[in-house]
């Protein structure tokens, strides 16, 4: 159980075309994912925190208009990176909060990641 | 953040020997703690985590040592496995009720030799 299947894993894009990332947990429910992105050999960095049925909360310095946060059922979040520069090239990787229970801590399972590449 | 721009440390264990990898938060707040094991290409794994309420907490071949009084985690591996290489990353949660995203500490890269 806890499966975070992310998509896709690698993408190639060109410079100023937008690309979107899915994040979905398989058997479970979540009503709150998280987006993180991870430059090599680095560690991850926080980018958003996704609400289902709401706006995504973003870490200061994320460019809300630039990276697109929907979380439209409690399956699925997407990240689009709008017009993508090299810059933006990086590992960007979604994690699922599962609950147990109210007094327990909730545990965040991650996707595999998505590799993207801006030429 | 303190981790841009920083290569990860590096800690080289014989194989069937025992690591420990070690961790610092700076913030006293946290009240969560967690361990994720990430291999090359892909998502982090969830390894064991601890509440701030208990100073150790064992799972299958390993242990996590919190204290609190220095801020300091560790992550103790029994009998390494070349299965075990990977980078370890530990995180913590910050605002209470697990509702908040994960801040990741550095990340350490554990190369398991022959």
């Amino acid at each position: 159980g806890a499966v975070v299947s992310q998509h896709p894993s690698w993408v190639i894009c060109k410079s100023g075309t937008s690309v979107k990332i899915e994040c979905r947990s398989l058997d479970f429910q979540a009503t709150t994912m998280f987006w993180y992105r991870q430059f090599p050999k680095q560690s991850l960095m926080l980018m958003a925190t996704s609400n289902e049925g709401s706006k995504a909360t973003y870490e200061q310095g994320v460019e809300k208009d630039k990276f697109l946060i929907n979380h439209a059922s409690l399956t699925l979040s997407t990240l689009t990176v709008t017009s993508a520069h090299p810059e933006d090239s990086s590992f960007y990787i979604c994690s699922a909060r599962v609950e147990r229970g109210v007094l327990a801590k909730n545990i965040q399972y991650f996707g595999a990641g998505t590799r993207l590449s801006v030429l | 953040g303190e981790n841009v721009g920083l290569h990860l440390p590096t800690l080289s264990v014989q194989e069937g020997d025992n690591s420990i990898i070690n961790c610092a938060y700076s913030n006293s707040a946290s009240d969560y703690f967690i361990w994720y094991k990430q291999e090359s290409g892909k998502g982090p794994q969830f390894i064991i985590d601890i509440r701030s309420n208990m100073d150790k907490r064992q799972g299958q071949r390993v242990t996590v040592l919190l204290n609190k009084t220095v801020k300091h985690l560790s992550l103790q591996i029994a009998a390494t496995q070349p299965g075990d290489s990977a980078v370890y990353f530990c995180a913590e949660n910050i605002g209470g009720g697990g509702a908040d995203g994960l801040t990741f500490g550095k990340g350490t890269h554990l190369i398991i030799q022959p």
